[in-house]
C-alpha cells in the first residue's frame, strides 16, 4: 500500500523546536519532490516547503524561511522539517505530501495523516 | 505572491444537484491549477490536476476546466460522499497557494 506517515508533532513553547519525520512506504521517495503543508485549526490550507529528488533545491514560504527547514534522507525513505524559533501562528496540522510533475502542473498526489503541532506557554 | 480568490466560500446544497465552485488566480498561471477534497479530520485528495485532468480513481461527475486566471470545478450530481471542503491550489509561481476553501453542506 502507498502511503505517508508523518511523526513527532507534540506540544511546544513559543521558542522552542521540534523535528517532524514523514516516512514512505509502497513506493521510493528518491523518484519524488516532496512536499509540508499546513493547517491551522479551522483554517484553510498553506503550503510550507518542497524538496527536489536529491535534496539540494528547496523552496520555502517567506514567513517561515529560516526557522523551518526541509530535509531528506532517501537512504530511509523519509523526509523532515525541523522546526526552530516556533511561533504560536506555527500551530497546525503538518502533512507531507508528494508532488508529481505533470507537464508544468506538480498535483498532490499522496498525503499523510497529519501531526499536529501546538505552540503555547 | 498569486492570490486564489475562491468562490462561495460556502454552499448548501442537494443530493443531485449541480455545483459549481470558482478560482481567480490574481495573476496568469496557465493550467497550473489543482482541485482537492478535504473531509473533517481527514487529509486533503486530489481530484483534477492541470485545471481540467480528472485524478486516477476520482468520479467522473467531478470536472475542471479554465486556464489564465479563472477556472471552475463542477460536480454533477452532487453525492452524499460528496459533502466535504474543497480547495483549488496554484503551483505555477512560488510561493504555491491555496484558495480559501468551499464547505459543501446539506441543505
Amino acid at each position: 500500500e502507498v502511503q505517508l506517515v508523518e511523526s513527532g508533532g507534540g506540544l511546544v513553547q513559543p521558542g522552542g523546536s521540534l523535528r517532524l519525520s514523514c516516512t514512505a512506504s509502497g513506493f521510493i521517495l528518491t523518484d519524488s519532490w516532496m512536499s509540508w503543508v499546513r493547517q491551522a485549526p479551522g483554517k484553510g490550507l498553506e503550503w510550507v516547503a518542497n524538496i527536489h529528488q536529491g535534496g539540494a533545491i528547496k523552496f520555502y514560504l517567506d514567513s517561515v524561511r529560516g526557522r523551518l527547514t526541509i530535509s531528506r534522507d532517501n537512504a530511509k525513505n523519509s523526509i523532515y522539517l525541523q522546526m526552530n524559533t516556533l511561533r504560536a501562528e506555527d500551530t497546525a496540522m503538518y502533512y507531507c505530501a508528494r508532488f508529481i510533475p505533470i507537464g508544468t502542473s506538480d498535483p498532490f498526489d499522496i498525503w499523510g495523516q497529519g501531526t499536529m503541532v501546538t505552540v503555547s506557554s | 505572491a498569486i492570490q486564489m480568490t475562491q468562490s462561495p466560500s460556502s454552499l448548501s446544497a442537494s443530493v443531485g444537484d449541480r455545483v459549481t465552485i470558482t478560482c481567480r488566480a490574481s495573476q496568469g498561471i496557465r493550467n497550473d491549477l489543482g482541485w482537492y477534497q478535504q473531509k473533517p479530520g481527514k487529509a486533503p485528495k486530489l481530484l483534477i490536476y492541470a485545471a481540467s485532468s480528472l485524478q486516477s480513481g476520482v468520479p467522473s461527475r467531478f470536472s475542471g476546466s479554465g486556464s489564465g486566471t479563472d477556472f471552475t470545478l463542477t460536480i454533477n450530481s452532487l453525492q452524499p460522499e460528496d459533502f466535504a471542503t474543497y480547495y483549488c491550489l496554484q503551483d505555477n509561481n512560488y510561493p504555491w497557494t491555496f484558495g480559501q476553501g468551499t464547505k459543501v453542506d446539506i441543505k
